[in-house]
Formats: C-alpha cells, sequence, structure tokens
C-alpha cells in the first residue's frame, strides 16, 4: 500500500542531545514538509523540499535541520539549539501540482525529559 | 500572499444535529482548498478538496463543503452529527506560489465536540 510513514511514534530525549525523525514515502510525490502542532498552535511550517537535494526554511526552521538525498526520504534532525522542542511533528508530501492534496505521516511525539 | 481564517476554534454540537465550521481564505489567484480532520495523536486526514470544479464539493463521512468566490468561504457542513466525529479540523488553502510549488497554509483549527 502506498503511504507516508513516519517513526518513530514516540521518542524522548534528554536535553543537549540531537535526535533525528524519520519520514518516508512510496507515493512518488515530488514535494515533502515538515510540520511542527502544538496545543492550541495548529500547525507552523518547519522546512520542506521541493525536489531532491534541495529545501527551503518554513516558518519556525531554527534549532532544525533536514536532508533530501532520496526522493522517498525526508529525515528531520532536532538539534540541541531548538529551545522548546517537546511537540508533535508531522511529515506530509504530495506532488508539486497545485491541485493536489498532501498525504500526512501518522506523527511522531518527541519529549525532552 | 494566501491566508485562510477559521472562524471559531471550537464548536460544540449534539449528536444528530447539524455541523457547521466556518472558513474565509484569502488569495490573489483562484485556489485550491482543502478541509482536513485529525483525531487526538493522529496524522490528519483528507475529508474533501476544492479544485475549482463543482462549488458544492461532497467528501468522506457525509461531510461537503461550499465554495463562495464572492464571500471568499469554504465552510465545512454535514447534516447529522455522529459522536466519531469529535476531533479537530483543519482548513487548507494551497495556491500557485512561486515557481509553481503552492505550499500549504492552514487555518488555525476548529475543536469539534460532539455530546450525547
Amino acid at each position: 500500500d502506498g503511504g507516508i510513514t513516519q517513526s518513530p511514534k514516540y521518542l524522548f530525549r534528554k536535553e543537549g542531545q540531537n535526535v533525528t525523525l524519520s519520514c518516508e514515502q512510496n507515493l512518488n510525490h515530488d514535494a515533502m514538509y515538515w510540520y511542527r502542532q502544538d496545543p492550541g498552535q495548529g500547525l507552523r511550517l518547519i522546512y520542506y523540499s521541493q525536489i531532491v537535494n534541495d529545501f527551503q526554511k518554513g516558518d519556525i526552521a531554527e534549532g532544525y535541520s533536514v536532508s533530501r538525498e532520496k526522493k522517498e526520504s525526508f529525515p528531520l534532525t532536532v538539534t540541541s539549539a531548538q529551545k522548546n522542542p517537546t511537540a508533535f511533528y508531522l511529515c506530509a508530501s504530495n506532488y508539486r501540482s497545485p491541485n493536489t492534496e498532501a498525504f500526512f505521516g501518522q506523527g511522531t511525539r518527541l519529549t525532552v525529559v | 500572499a494566501q491566508s485562510v481564517t477559521q472562524l471559531d476554534s471550537h464548536v460544540s454540537v449534539s449528536e444528530g444535529t447539524p455541523v457547521l465550521l466556518r472558513c474565509n481564505y484569502s488569495s490573489s489567484y483562484s485556489p485550491s482548498l482543502f478541509w482536513y480532520v485529525q483525531h487526538p495523536n493522529k496524522g490528519l486526514q483528507l475529508l474533501l478538496k476544492y479544485t475549482s470544479a463543482a462549488t458544492l464539493v461532497k467528501g468522506i463521512n457525509g461531510f461537503e463543503a461550499e465554495f463562495k468566490k464572492s464571500e471568499t468561504s469554504f465552510h465545512l457542513t454535514k447534516p447529522s452529527a455522529h459522536m466519531s466525529d469529535a476531533a479537530e479540523y483543519f482548513c487548507v488553502v494551497r495556491g500557485p506560489g512561486s515557481s509553481n510549488t503552492g505550499k500549504l497554509i492552514f487555518g488555525q483549527g476548529t475543536t469539534l465536540q460532539v455530546k450525547p
């Protein structure tokens, strides 16, 4: 079945550590996105990528990094520079054509302990 | 610039009564509009989409939405609420953007509560 997979579902990190969240899609989508979701704040865009080996900062990129070495994969690293990393992280993908919908993964809940 | 405003952060209805979730958008172009639903600790699921075809769009689970260009609105409705409809709902606009990339712009979300 085609879809978008995030792993792990739950992740715990000690302060000062970097952690990488995985996002893989087998939908042959061109574009991939990372969003952060906090209670009462909707979804905020962290990074997005339209093609392989290219990505752009979203609205809240500070303290995060990404790579897009393969079309199917768009991992997100939460670095120690991110001051408040505890949140629910969602990955999405779609075709570049503007009339197409995005598909979302099931999310990763990151907690700093 | 594109934007989307969900007019209610929280809506409460009784089971079996109609649902109305309101969404207004702003776009310089003819936009693509979407409604998504999110259950707790889950990803977002597409309910329906408008892409310049019919202005009344039918989606899954009995939901529908009407695109009204003159009012710049795309309100989501359902004739009869079910307990399983309790969730967070997001209105999303996507336009051409630069280089035909079309980023997604999300509303702040509306929490739907369904009372027995």
